[in-house]
């Protein structure tokens, strides 16, 4: 199975503030990588993928970049409904895999 | 509007056997594939397995093969996981998840399904 390594695990910011979360595959994964939000008991959203970009509705501040095994997630200037867990997920190859999770708290 | 609506909360005892159900709307049911993503309490997102509602061909993940069934019914454009025999370790919250086409990242999910698996 491919591993994906997301870090930090978590990360406490401010409102206004720019915020980057790493994902690092143990493979190479042909820039098949996707990035989902998720707040408490509500399931998943997609943000965006590496190869058909940012989903429509999300905001212009999230953006994503990478190439190879290592992918970024930023968000440009958090705003109060960004404080949620962050999932990286690899569509590669089967078993899709996801990220552990990125905790986004408020300072 | 694409929809995925799963069934309601289950609280079963082991050994129980268990269907749960993800119904969808607003699109060709067969044109995309579904798959199944656990998530234990408190923690991340675990890939299950996925299935192709047009001929219902299902690829799984090691990690849950041969200990759950991905099934569809054409005729109610609707998804099921279903176990035969529940373990405590099952205890999870499960959604179900549309593909975006011909990449398999998930653009639509169901709004998730608890099941509680306790003597």
């Amino acid at each position: 199975d491919i591993q994906m390594t997301q870090s930090p695990s978590s990360l406490s910011a401010s409102l206004g503030d720019r915020v980057t979360i790493t994902c690092r595959a143990s493979q190479g994964i042909r820039n098949s990588l996707a990035w989902y939000q998720q707040k408490p008991g509500k399931a998943p959203n997609l943000l965006l993928s590496s190869k058909s970009g940012l989903e429509s509705g999300v905001p212009s501040r999230f953006s994503g970049s990478g190439s190879g095994t290592d992918h970024t997630l930023t968000i440009s200037s958090l705003q109060p409904e960004d404080f949620a867990t962050y999932y990286c997920q690899q569509y590669d190859t089967t078993p899709y895999t996801f990220g552990q999770g990125t905790k986004l708290e408020i300072k | 509007e694409v929809q995925l609506v799963q069934s309601g909360t289950e609280v079963k005892k082991p050994g129980e056997s268990l269907r749960i159900s993800c119904k969808t709307s607003g699109y060709y049911f067969t044109n995309y594939w579904i798959s199944w993503v656990r998530q234990m309490p408190g923690r991340g997102l675990e890939w299950m397995g996925r299935i192709d509602p047009s001929d219902s061909y299902a690829d799984y993940s090691p990690s849950f093969q041969g200990h759950v069934t991905l099934s569809v019914d054409r005729s109610l454009n609707t998804a099921y996981l279903q176990w035969a025999s529940l373990k405590a370790a099952d205890s999870a919250v499960y959604y179900c998840a549309k593909a975006y086409g011909y990449e398999d990242f998930f653009d639509q999910w169901g709004q998730g399904t608890l099941v509680t698996v306790s003597s």
